[in-house]
């Protein structure tokens, strides 16, 4: 299995500041990535794919870069209804493996 | 409009089979390029995938519950349906059901809004 391994596990930060997480994977999956928000008691929702890609009408604070076995995934200006664990996951094998989460808190 | 609805039992004896229903509506679990699957979060942690269902009727499994697992589809319901055996208090999670984006990229763009499992004597 591919393990993903993000950090931090939290985070803490003011509105419009700029928030990056990372996101390790421990083989090369190239672009096989995607970035997830979940809201407490929500569905995840695909905010990134294919490592850079951003899904339809999410804004565009949001991004990720990497390729291989390490990626970043940013916010540009934090903004309150951004308060969300974050997961990584991979789909360059099965099992479909997702990270840990990154949880986001407002400063 | 594309939606996913779980249901089931809510509520399962330790060593009994969980069975849990994801209904479909506005696409057909039939259509070419899309997987269905099934992810589960225990309570108070991260996200596992559990397996997948293809429009051809082929299921993949994560190897962690392989043993334990099945995952097969109703055409005539348009639903896909979770069969997890002997379960135990670890797999007392909320359930989710998801589809894949197209050209069968396991990019999980629609979840529905999931299902709690408790295991319970």
């Amino acid at each position: 299995d591919i393990q993903m391994t993000q950090s931090p596990s939290s985070l803490s930060a003011s509105v419009g500041d700029r928030v990056t997480m990372s996101c390790q994977a421990s083989h090369d999956i190239s672009r096989y990535l995607n970035w997830y928000q979940q809201k407490p008691g929500k569905a995840p929702k695909v905010l990134i794919y294919d490592a850079s890609k951003l899904e339809t009408g999410v804004p565009s604070r949001f991004s990720g870069s990497g390729s291989g076995t390490h990626f970043n995934f940013t916010i540009s200006s934090l903004q309150p209804e951004d308060i969300a664990t974050y997961y990584c996951q991979q789909y360059d094998s099965i099992p479909l493996t997702f990270g840990q989460g990154t949880r986001l808190e407002i400063k | 409009q594309l939606q996913l609805q779980e249901s089931g039992s809510g509520l399962v004896k330790p060593s009994q089979t969980l069975s849990l229903t994801c209904a479909v509506s506005g696409d057909s679990i039939s259509s070419d390029g899309h997987s269905w699957s099934w992810i589960r979060q225990p309570p108070g942690k991260g996200l596992e995938w559990i397996g997948y269902l293809y429009p051809s009727g082929r299921s993949y499994y994560n190897p962690s519950l392989k043993s334990r697992v099945s995952i097969s589809g109703d055409r005539s319901k348009n639903q896909f349906t979770l069969h997890l055996t002997s379960v135990t208090a670890a797999d007392a999670a909320v359930y989710y059901c998801a589809r894949s984006f197209s050209d069968y990229r396991d990019i999980m763009g629609v979840w529905g809004r999931g299902i709690t499992v408790i295991v319970s004597s």
